[in-house]
């Protein structure tokens, strides 16, 4: 059963340019989370989605940043307008459906984001 | 979001000792996670923990939830030189993980 997949693993865009990042989710996973990892830090949550839903979005910045996970294929997380301080790696994580319970999040290798 | 005090921030150890680490929070949480990052990867759950004072090994790995919900740590015994790498401690209520910033591990062979 292959894990989370995210494309590509590394990205390097100009000042201006956007950042398409791609997840795909475990087979039988319907939940999927985005994550950011500035240098030294640990993970902070961005957004939660199911199947063309965001469920919330609280720790996605306003501006610029969306997200999405449609019906048929990966979730993207888009960064409009890419500025220096948007670099850092993105993690995606994904998590089956459930009944009544929070189940394990499970998380791809992350993409790496360097603006230059 | 909430804040995670992970300690140590590093070490480095000689193969064959035992390493601990802890995580403490203002806010209460539902489950404690550990989670490890090798370099260029995504964070691999190690243990999950979802009652308070529950103990829980995988291994060489133990863990602990604290009975007041507002910490926890993990020990490895006897260390190798695969246990190199970034050891994160993760609070969970509902959906949402709360990190701490991680203690790096390396091992002296």
């Amino acid at each position: 059963n292959a894990g989370v997949m995210q494309n590509p693993r590394h990205l390097v865009r100009r000042r201006g340019q956007e950042a398409r990042l791609r997840c795909s989710p475990m087979k039988g996973h319907s939940h999927v989370y985005w994550y950011r990892q500035l240098p030294e830090e640990g993970l902070k949550f961005m957004v939660y989605l199911q199947k063309e839903n965001i469920i919330d979005e609280s720790g996605m910045p306003k501006e610029r940043f969306s997200a999405e996970f449609p019906k048929e294929g990966p979730s993207i997380l888009r960064i409009q307008q890419v500025v220096r301080g948007d670099s850092a790696a993105y993690f995606c994580a994904s998590s089956p459906q459930r009944q009544g319970s929070v189940e394990t999040q499970y998380f791809g290798p992350g993409t790496r984001l360097l603006v230059l | 979001g909430q804040q995670l005090n992970q300690s140590p921030q590093s070490m480095f150890i000689q193969e064959g000792e035992d390493v601990s680490m802890n995580c403490t929070s203002s806010s209460i949480f539902n489950t404690w996670l550990w989670y490890k990052q090798d370099p260029g990867e995504g964070p691999v759950l190690l243990i999950a923990l979802y009652k308070a004072g529950e103990l829980t090994s995988n291994g060489r790995l133990t863990a602990q939830f604290g009975i007041t919900r507002k910490d926890s740590f993990l020990n490895i015994s006897a260390s190798i030189p695969s246990d190199v790498g970034i050891y994160f401690c993760a609070g969970r209520n509902d959906y949402k993980l709360s990190f701490g910033a991680g203690t790096t591990v390396t091992v002296r062979a």
